[in-house]
């Protein structure tokens, strides 16, 4: 069965590092997301992305973080200079269209 | 702005006792409704959908759920619930309309099962 991948898994940074996490979307996917989860509370969205563009984003998602699909496979997020608040675990998604929303396992990103 | 209630935040049942998760929207149209699954350290894993048709949608590991729109509810159940069912569950909505897709998810329930 077609899965969404994530890398890496755990990411430790310090503060005011620059990161980049990855995700293959499934193949045949339009649409890709990247949704957030601080620890103990619920998954927000951040942003979505089709045809080489963002088409939503929430409020979260402020100059500090960047999204891009550089090949035909790869799509990340890109947080330019992490603050502790940004530890959280990211979760990629992909879907086709109007259909449920495929995840990947996450990357827990730990800012210390 | 859509939004999603899950009133309760940790359950416990007994080993092959019944279940019933709660789940609450607010929401301008119909919406497409989903519950997931997200046990200790892993990924978000889709247990059912509602698009439309039959309010009563089956999912995987034996699990139901029923969309009732006077009520703006869309209630998880499970008749005999497996140890293994212990994780957290999460009740999502997303537009069921052109365009961006995205979820907006409750805070979630943590299910715990006593043997």
């Amino acid at each position: 069965e077609p899965e969404v991948t994530q890398t890496p898994s755990h990411q430790v940074t310090q503060m005011g590092q620059e990161v980049i996490l990855r995700c293959v979307p499934i193949s045949n996917h339009l649409y890709f997301y990247w949704y957030r989860q601080i620890l103990g509370q619920k998954v927000e969205f951040l942003v979505s992305f089709y045809n080489n563009e963002i088409s939503e984003k929430s409020e979260i998602f402020d100059d500090q973080f960047s999204v891009e699909r550089p090949d035909g496979s790869n799509f990340t997020l890109k947080i330019r200079s992490t603050k502790l608040e940004d530890s959280a675990m990211y979760f990629c998604a992909s879907t086709a269209g109007p259909t449920e929303a495929f995840f990947g396992q996450g990357t827990r990103l730990t800012v210390v | 702005a859509q939004s999603v209630t899950q009133p309760d935040i940790h359950i416990t049942v007994s080993e092959g006792a019944s279940l019933e998760l709660r789940c609450n929207y607010s929401y301008g149209a119909t919406p497409y409704l989903f519950w997931y699954v997200q046990s200790p350290g892993q990924g978000l894993q889709l247990l059912l959908k509602y698009f439309s048709g039959d309010t009563l949608v089956q999912g995987i590991k034996g699990f139901e759920a029923e969309f009732k729109r006077s009520q703006s509810s869309f209630n998880l159940r499970k008749p005999s619930v497996h140890w293994s069912d212990a994780a957290e569950y999460f009740c999502a909505v997303g537009p069921a309309g052109a365009g961006s897709y995205q979820l907006t998810f409750g805070k979630g329930t943590k299910l715990s099962v006593i043997p």
